[in-house]
């Protein structure tokens, strides 16, 4: 079992729309949440990270359940520029090097 | 600004050939590590380093071996090249271990082929 899995998408959607990916990790120990961003033939970069209570940054919004075991990620006023794929991660509790474990990614395009 | 420097961006090398794959970061990040990227498989660590002198095994380290001598490389060595490693290489730094949620940053990435 992959330790974390995500919608597969690929997600198309008109500018302006809201869209949101779901992601389950299977580890429940797992410590640390984040949502990178990686574009078409790119490295990832850091979208936000997840917190407990929930997090927002502008038209980005991150919540984390750990009694599900579930993260989700919800873009409002999609840009065209939002068209890139999201990658769910998570690290191990007691992890104190870069072992991130990453889904497989959701593909999101954005059409005008 | 450089970050993370990975070199070269492509190679094509034939079965049985060895290769170094260059990483270098200037932002004094302790941590370090090498993933391969495959269509349908995600991100994938093979190696990674706490700090210079220290590296060990990560999820699919056959085939590869790295070093850190100094803080700022980390290295990554095809022994023996197969098809199967052909792939997208990434080399990412982190000031801190991921539990403590600190920023990885990536490479540009390595666009390997063995033929």
């Amino acid at each position: 079992r992959k330790e974390v899995e995500q919608d597969p998408g690929p997600f198309n959607v008109p500018e302006g729309a809201t869209v949101a990916f779901n992601c389950t990790y299977s580890n429940s120990a797992s410590q640390s949440f984040f949502w990178y961003r990686q574009d078409c033939r790119k490295e990832p970069k850091l979208l936000m990270s997840v917190y407990s209570s929930g997090n927002e940054d502008g038209r980005f919004t991150a919540q984390l359940n750990r009694a599900s075991q579930y993260i989700s990620l919800l873009i409002r006023d999609s840009k065209l520029s939002d068209s890139a794929t999201y990658l769910c991660v998570v690290t191990d509790r007691g992890s104190t090097l870069g072992r991130l474990y990453f889904g497989r990614g959701t593909q999101l395009t954005v059409w005008p | 600004n450089a970050g993370v420097t990975q070199t070269p961006k492509f190679q094509v090398l034939k079965t049985g050939q060895s290769m170094t794959l260059q990483c270098a970061q200037d932002m004094n990040h302790e941590y370090m590590s090498w993933y391969r990227q495959d269509p349908g498989m995600g991100l994938r660590l093979i190696h990674y380093s706490v700090g210079a002198g220290i590296t060990d095994q990560g999820e699919v380290p056959n085939g590869y071996n790295v070093s850190r001598s100094t803080t700022e490389d980390f290295p990554l060595r095809l022994l023996s090249a197969a098809p199967s490693q052909t792939s997208v290489y990434f080399c990412a730094s982190s000031y801190g271990g991921s539990a403590s949620g600190t920023e990885a940053f990536f490479g540009q990435g390595t666009r390997l082929t063995v033929v």
